[in-house]
């Protein structure tokens, strides 16, 4: 069985600029979590996605977006980039939302802001 | 607001060394409780979890975590390290009460052991 896969692995984008990261959940997953980390805070949970629709939210500006595919799929975008952005953009999947549900990670999106 | 607290940042230990790594939370009510790990160039993976029932819980790779409501604390623990268990080490919490069930994380504790 395939894991969480994410692309693009590594990406280097300039300030003021958008980027969009991807991520395909393991098969038969239909949640999907996306999380920031950094060195200095950790990982911070951005949002989840449960069947198209967002579940539930971390505290980050409303530059940083996102969304799922009917196929369960997801797309994270961040617009006008800040070089406090640069990070390991890490997706997880897990198969709903119960609490009991084990999260599987992605190895990340490893974006740089210049 | 719910936290997690990792005292350690930074560990090193010989091989056969025993491991502790404390964790403590803050959440007055029903939690469930997780250790995650990262090994070097891989992705966070689940060592272990707490749900309910005995409070001593039994991971992969020999280790193990004690939670101690009264002190909010999941502490992980091995009795003998090895080499390769050099990775990070993240403790995380999701509160249960209230419906905002976020997983929320510790900073991580770099672990390194040394041969």
């Amino acid at each position: 069985k395939a894991g969480v896969t994410q692309t693009p692995r590594y990406l280097i984008k300039t300030r003021g600029q958008q980027v969009t990261l991807s991520c395909s959940p393991i098969s038969g997953h239909r949640s999907v979590s996306w999380y920031q980390q950094t060195p200095g805070q950790g990982l911070q949970f951005l949002f989840e996605y449960f069947s198209e629709t967002q579940r539930n939210k971390g505290n980050f500006p409303g530059r940083f977006s996102g969304r799922q595919f009917s196929n369960s799929r997801s797309e994270m975008n961040v617009s006008t980039l800040e070089l406090g952005d640069s990070a390991l953009y890490l997706c997880a999947s897990r198969t709903g939302t119960g609490d009991g549900n084990t999260i599987y990670f992605g190895e990340g999106s490893w974006l740089t802001v210049v | 607001a719910q936290s997690v607290s990792q005292h350690n940042h930074h560990v090193i230990l010989s091989e056969a060394a025993s491991l502790e790594l404390g964790c403590n939370y803050s959440y007055g009510g029903t939690v469930n409780l997780f250790w995650y790990v990262q090994y070097p160039g891989q992705h966070l993976q689940l060592l272990l979890k707490y749900f309910s029932g005995d409070p001593l819980v039994k991971g992969i790779k020999g280790f193990e975590a004690e939670f101690i409501k009264s002190k909010f604390s999941f502490n992980l623990r091995k009795p003998s390290v090895q080499w390769s268990d050099t990775a990070e080490y993240f403790c995380a919490v999701r509160g249960l009460d209230g419906n905002n069930r976020k997983l929320i994380w510790g900073l991580g504790t770099s672990l390194a052991v040394n041969p």
